[in-house]
């Protein structure tokens, strides 16, 4: 499996700022994946990310407010926009492994205040 | 909408105990089914995985779990945990026409007493 690192491991972040977290993954990878997981709640995809096109949004999650790059087969960002408490959460990056499981990163942990 | 229940949310366990924990979703066309577990500290790894044939699928640690499509469930499974088994599992599906985003139950916290 891909070894997948994420940064920062952890922020906090005043209300009305942005974050971008990064995630590096040591191969080439075709698919990227983005999911939150809030205090006391599972995992929720928030997008798809691909090399070379427009990340894909789940429902409920729109490209303002949480813009995704994804320059190459190996690194994408995720922004987390205007933040409110609301979003704070551990940010996940995934890849897809040669079946179709996910690997995942460490996560980052954001605290909006 | 498509779901996913892990009818446990907190587990206690004395070491050499046996392990079931629950998962059924909601979907009836063909599924992957997953395992994850998240131990104290560390990220997300994947327990284990069904595509398809045999219905038995084991994993690392001698977990294992069984597909059962006519309740829809594919519960986890340990003879005899260990402390070290103290982690959180989380279930999670793809649905093979929504492409590869994988849907997760609530997670179930396992507390395994030495």
């Amino acid at each position: 499996s891909a070894v997948i690192s994420q940064k920062p491991s952890r922020d906090i972040c005043q209300r009305g700022t942005s974050l971008t977290i990064q995630c590096q993954v040591d191969s080439q990878v075709t698919m990227m994946f983005w999911y939150r997981q809030q205090p006391g709640q599972s995992l929720t995809l928030i997008a798809t990310a691909n090399q070379g096109s427009e990340a894909t949004y789940e429902s409920g999650f729109v490209i303002d407010k949480f813009p995704i790059s994804r320059p190459n087969l190996t690194f994408s960002t995720l922004t987390v926009s205007n933040m409110s408490p609301e979003d704070s959460s551990i940010y996940l990056c995934s890849v897809l492994g040669q079946g179709r499981e996910q690997y995942f990163g460490p996560g980052t942990r954001l605290t909006v205040t | 909408a498509q779901s996913v229940s892990q009818h446990n949310h907190h587990v206690i366990l004395s070491e050499a105990a046996s392990l079931e924990l629950g998962c059924n979703y909601s979907y009836g066309g063909t599924v992957n089914l997953f395992w994850y577990v998240q131990y104290p500290g560390q990220h997300l790894q994947l327990l284990l995985k069904y595509f398809s044939g045999d219905p038995l699928v084991k994993g690392i640690k001698g977990f294992e779990a069984e597909f059962i499509k006519s309740k829809f469930s594919f519960n986890l499974r340990k003879p005899s945990v260990q402390w070290s088994d103290t982690a959180e599992y989380f279930c999670a599906v793809n649905a093979l026409q929504s492409s590869y985003k994988l849907i997760f139950g609530s997670g179930t916290r396992l507390l395994v007493r030495p």
